[in-house]
């Protein structure tokens, strides 16, 4: 089984800072990595699927990076607001792939944004 | 919003009863696949689908059987509920099976057995 971890667990930030949280993975092997967001109620939400060392994607005030050699991604979020209070989910897959069969999620990062 | 229904949303069950839970998608996706998520723990593959008819296990098969007879829809049977089984439930489907294949989740299915 693989460990995959997300840091921190939960996040407390004021409405306007900037914040960012961490997924880390096994640096062999590596194919694929997901993040996803979920708020409670709701489906979770898929945000970024990323596949190359040093892949950075944008959706709107939303980032993220990866590092595969050392076995992380970052999510970064600029100028919080409140509807971005949800957990965030990270996914890796290994070797060949396979699809979300192959997926080993994170335990996410619970995100709260204060006004 | 990808068109993902699962139904019941929300059921509370007796130990000891079947119970069935169905995912209904409109994209005519081949993939489709049931989770669990419980606190302290990510989501957990029970099992998946990868036609009509054809399904296999995942990481926490134990306890469930699924049922694929149809594209559109995906049927997860707990046979004899049990307290461990108390957990929400996601749907998934995607189009492909390739690792980079964005996944769909549908809304979720609260479950309690008690």
């Amino acid at each position: 089984i693989l460990n995959v971890e997300q840091s921190p667990q939960s996040l407390h930030v004021q409405e306007g800072d900037s914040t960012n949280f961490t997924c880390s993975f096994p640096s062999s092997n590596f194919y694929a990595l997901h993040w996803y967001r979920w708020e409670t109620a709701k489906s979770p939400e898929a945000l970024f699927v990323m596949t190359l060392n040093g892949d950075e994607k944008k959706k709107g005030r939303i980032s993220a990076t990866l590092n595969t050699k050392e076995g992380y991604s970052y999510l970064y979020i600029k100028g919080s607001q409140p509807e971005d209070s949800a957990t965030y989910l990270c996914a890796f897959i290994s070797g060949s792939g396979g699809g979300a069969d192959g997926l080993t999620f994170g335990k996410g990062t619970h995100l709260i944004i204060q006004p | 919003d990808a068109g993902i229904t699962q139904s019941p949303r929300h059921k509370v069950t007796e130990t000891g009863t079947p119970v069935t839970l169905r995912c209904h998608q409109t994209e005519n996706h081949r993939y489709m696949y049931w989770y669990r998520q419980d606190p302290g723990h990510g989501l957990r593959l029970i099992h998946y689908s990868y036609g009509v008819k054809d399904t296999d296990k995942g990481e926490v098969s134990d306890g469930y059987s699924v049922s694929r007879s149809k594209t559109e829809d995906f049927l997860l049977t707990l046979e004899s509920a049990t307290s461990s089984q108390t957990s929400v439930y996601f749907c998934a489907i995607s189009e492909s099976r390739q690792g980079s294949a964005t996944i769909y989740f549908g809304e979720g299915s609260w479950l309690t057995v008690v």
